[in-house]
């Protein structure tokens, strides 16, 4: 069963306009996790959070965690043609230790679509 | 690019024949995962090996099984397929040594079930 839920779905914007996605999960977690997936390949991780940090940047990726809300947000600035992909949120439950790391459970991911 | 590969690439396959997939692990990790991404859907954890031992399992039945070979390489074997096996499959590798490690996933298997 899929843990996280994306919202919206679908996102279409203009290069250089920001791109936000966020994402809502059921379960206490550990930590949560976002990738990217180009057509259908492989996923690509991008930043992850702790459940005990509230916001994180990687480049133009800024990320927030809302645990009382159980919902986080990637933000995507000056967005650019190549940024168009489906993203994901994935996360590790709180009572997770050592190799349950790897059981990440997955929403349902945004698709990107950034026109030039 | 990962480190991480997987073969092959596309498979084409009747209701009702086995299928093997395989990943090949980044250098120098212990642990592999596998998932399946249903056309529109995001991955589902099948199961993860841990030093050639099954160590969790998703909600999938048992003739979805797997091997981890000493060089860490993997394997995921598929019986008695049926049309909604239909997926991409994706490994993922990371290396356990205590706290979170970052995974890293390879391109995929697309299986197609007719």
């Amino acid at each position: 069963s899929q843990q996280g839920e994306e919202d919206p779905q679908a996102l279409s914007i203009q290069e250089g306009e920001n791109a936000t996605m966020n994402c809502s999960y059921k379960t206490s977690i550990n930590n949560l996790q976002w990738y990217r997936q180009n057509s259908g390949r492989g996923l690509v991780h991008l930043i992850l959070i702790r459940s005990n940090e509230r916001e994180k940047h990687s480049g133009r990726l800024r990320v927030t965690l809302d645990t009382s809300k159980k919902s986080s947000s990637l933000l995507i600035t000056a967005s650019r043609a190549a940024d168009t992909a489906s993203y994901f949120c994935a996360t590790v439950p709180a009572n997770a230790g050592g190799t349950s790391y790897g059981k990440l459970t997955f929403g349902q991911g945004t698709i990107l679509t950034v026109h030039p | 690019e990962t480190g991480v590969t997987q073969s092959p690439t596309h498979l084409i396959k009747t209701r009702g024949q086995q299928v093997t997939l395989r990943c090949s692990s980044q250098s120098g990790h212990n642990t592999v995962s596998w998932y399946q991404q249903a056309l529109g859907q995001g991955p589902q954890f099948i199961f993860q090996y841990y030093r050639e031992e099954e160590n969790g399992r998703g909600n999938f039945p048992p003739r979805f099984s797997g091997l981890q070979f000493p060089n860490y390489s993997s394997e995921l074997n598929v019986n008695a397929l049926e049309l909604d096996d239909s997926a991409l499959y994706l490994c993922a590798s990371k290396l356990t040594s205590g706290g979170h490690n970052e995974q890293f996933f390879g391109p995929g298997t697309r299986l197609t079930v007719l």
